[in-house]
């Protein structure tokens, strides 16, 4: 079965320390995941796919297929990164799109 | 281009109503997706289009509900005899494959309340 977990329903940091927010999976073949963010009031958006391994707001997170994980970090927290996170894996066969999205990890950077 | 748009975005009803909603993708977008949000839960699929054709429909998606995409435009998911457990956040997002990568672009939902 495909999944997504994300064990950490609060995570809760000072500014300026680092964060891990984890997410593993579930899925038999190559998958494709991603993390979304949702900032208070706004529209779920995507923050980065592991296809581009780029650091977006300082952001990195790195597809670990021996763990199944893909956990997102960033070395220092900032109080604009505090928002509810969602790790999302792209499963379905044929050419469907459809996401599959974990609980979420609200993440909330103290001053 | 606003990006996806979603009408309305609160709606309240009682148990046993009909209820439509509306999403318009972003233009160009051929990929239309809508989800279903409860309380502390991630979104979850609910049905998926390209163009005007329904290609997958999860099982979470009962007969009271229907979703359309006539034009391969705008959508409609419409619920049928509501129930209590049908209030949920109803998100819509679209996208517009190419180059190997997809961005699901979301709209900000319609939250429904059936009481």
């Amino acid at each position: 079965a495909q999944r997504v977990t994300q064990p950490e329903k609060l995570l809760s940091v000072f500014k300026g320390a680092p964060v891990e927010l984890k997410c593993n999976y579930s899925y038999s073949g190559s998958p494709e995941l991603f993390w979304y963010v949702q900032y208070s009031r706004q529209r779920l958006q995507l923050l980065l796919r592991h296809i581009s391994r780029e650091s977006i707001k300082g952001f990195t997170a790195d597809l670990n297929k021996g763990e199944t994980s893909f956990h997102l970090k960033k070395p220092f927290a900032q109080e604009e990164d505090s928002a509810m996170y969602y790790c999302a894996l792209r499963g379905g066969s044929g050419n469907t799109g459809k996401l599959i999205f974990g609980q979420g990890t609200t993440l909330q950077v103290k001053p | 281009d606003t990006g996806v748009s979603q009408d309305p975005r609160h709606k309240i009803t009682k148990r046993g109503q009909n209820v439509t909603f509306r999403c318009d993708p972003i233009s160009e977008h051929n990929r239309l997706y809508w989800y279903r949000q409860t309380l502390g839960q991630g979104p979850e699929f609910l049905t998926y289009f390209q163009n005007e054709a329904q290609l997958e429909k999860s099982r979470l998606l009962s007969d009271r509900f229907s979703a359309e995409r006539p034009k391969g435009s705008f959508s409609t998911l419409e619920i049928q005899r509501t129930e209590q457990g049908d209030s949920a956040m109803y998100l819509c997002a679209s996208s517009k494959p190419g180059q190997g990568q997809e961005t699901q672009y979301f709209g900000p939902g319609t939250r429904l309340l059936v009481l």
